[in-house]
């Protein structure tokens, strides 16, 4: 089945520099990746989608990319502020016929320093 | 618009009792996911509906757990009896299933559960 590696599992950054999450899938037919933000004690939220037709999306200060080929997408985070410390997950959508099934990596904890 | 609801927040209970969660998906999604979230596991899927029928339950960790959908807007996860190593946090999410395309899940705000 569908297996998804989050990398890394903590990350520290300084206010106003960039922060760079991975994530890589086994599914070769997956097709639709979110990104979900859990504050402590919160539900994960949305915060950005890309499906397999495209290499790149962004808004404001967040881009997730996609390399199909390499199986492989990233969250990007610029400009990055204290309130963006948060638990980040990436998710793949498992496999084919759209069930809509995510499978979930382990979580990155993004820690940002004023 | 109302998104996920799930109750309770909070539940406190001894082991060995019946504990019943609930959660209503948001109106005209038509697939429903429970999870589980612990420090040590994550986030795990434990089972998912599409259009109430369920489709995948191999998270399910053990007989004691189970779920039920009766109707769109209604779904229950059930442990009986309760344990100790069930104490975590439950999120049910629902999304819209069709068209041919893969669309986010919604979270509800979860159910921390302790076992005592």
């Amino acid at each position: 089945g569908e297996n998804v590696e989050q990398h890394p599992s903590t990350l520290s950054v300084q206010e106003g520099d960039s922060a760079v999450i991975k994530c890589t899938y086994s599914d070769s037919a997956s097709n639709y990746f979110p990104w979900y933000k859990q504050e402590l004690g919160k539900r994960p939220q949305l915060i950005i989608d890309i499906r397999s037709n495209v290499g790149e999306k962004k808004d404001q200060r967040i881009a997730v990319t996609l390399n199909k080929t390499a199986k492989h997408f990233s969250l990007h985070i610029t400009e990055t502020q204290p309130e963006d410390s948060a638990v980040y997950f990436c998710a793949a959508a498992s496999g084919s016929g759209n069930t809509g099934k995510l499978i979930f990596g382990q979580g990155t904890t993004l820690q940002v320093k004023p | 618009d109302a998104g996920v609801i799930q109750s309770p927040r909070h539940e406190v209970t001894e082991m060995g009792q019946e504990v019943t969660l609930r959660c209503k998906p948001i109106s005209g999604h038509n697939s429903l996911f429970w999870y589980r979230q612990t420090m040590m596991r994550g986030l795990e899927l434990l089972i998912y509906f599409n259009n109430n029928v369920p489709i995948d339950d191999s998270g399910m960790p053990e007989d004691r757990f189970s779920a039920k959908m009766p109707n769109a807007s209604f779904s229950t996860l059930k442990i009986q009896p309760s344990e100790p190593r069930d104490s975590a946090v439950y999120f049910c999410a629902s999304s819209l299933l069709g068209q041919g395309l893969n669309q986010p899940q919604h979270f509800g705000d979860g159910t921390r559960l302790s076992i005592l």
